[in-house]
């Protein structure tokens, strides 16, 4: 079942956060976040495995809750190149290799 | 410039035509990746080879037909397509091929598939 991504756009100046959600209704063994900028391919930032952990990767960090079974990305302190859609990217623990990506949240970072 | 190549990166063909899609990758990645996108949409999983055995298949009509040669190239060989297969077609690989969801995947350009 795909994941459940919010909100569907968020718009920025330069400096401000975001937090982007993904929820499942189903057990998660992984959590993806990837960036799509236009005409060019998704760009893989981190994985989150069960267990709760955070992750970063530049000023852009995500958590995992396992209990609710929904992850979140920080975007802080936004900068223009942060500008894309980003995807999570989801697989269950009870279907091995069922992975799919929510429907994207689109960011704007305007100066 | 992406670790994985993909070629062509525009195809233009016919309902009746047979043309194939190449995906290449050097990382000494061992699973490989078909996904389609269309516009405004995530990716979505086709196929999943792992140690070059298909060990995924989403339920992709039998005209999409993939094939691994070896653990560095991927091809996807078309047959018989229709005009809603028009979609951006990306690959990707992942080092491990034993998971699909404990590995970062590295996605190629693509190629941007019309059907007349």
């Amino acid at each position: 079942q795909q994941p459940v991504q919010s909100p569907q756009a968020v718009i920025l100046r330069e400096g401000e956060d975001a937090v982007i959600n993904c929820s499942s209704s189903k057990a998660l063994y992984s959590v993806h976040w990837y960036r799509q900028k236009h005409g060019e391919a998704p760009v893989f930032l981190m994985i989150l495995l069960k267990g709760g952990e955070q992750k970063g990767h530049d000023k852009i960090s995500a958590s995992f809750n396992e209990k609710k079974q929904q992850s979140s990305l920080y975007l802080t302190a936004s900068q223009l190149s942060y500008s894309g859609t980003y995807f999570c990217g989801t697989e269950v623990t009870d279907s091995w290799g069922k992975f799919q990506f929510g429907a994207g949240t689109q960011v704007v970072v305007t100066p | 410039d992406t670790e994985v190549t993909q070629t062509p990166k525009h195809l233009v063909m016919g309902m009746t035509n047979k043309k194939s899609l190449k995906c290449e990758q050097h990382m000494g990645h061992r699973a490989m990746y078909w996904y389609k996108q269309k516009a405004k949409k995530p990716p979505e999983l086709m196929f999943v080879y792992s140690y070059e055995k298909l060990s995924i298949n989403e339920s992709v009509p039998s005209r999409f037909s993939p094939e691994c040669p070896n653990s560095s190239l991927l091809n996807l060989h078309l047959h018989a397509l229709q005009p809603e297969d028009s979609a951006l077609y990306l690959c990707a690989s992942s080092q491990d091929g034993e998971g699909v969801g404990n590995q970062p995947q590295h996605f190629g350009d693509g190629t941007r598939l019309s059907i007349l």
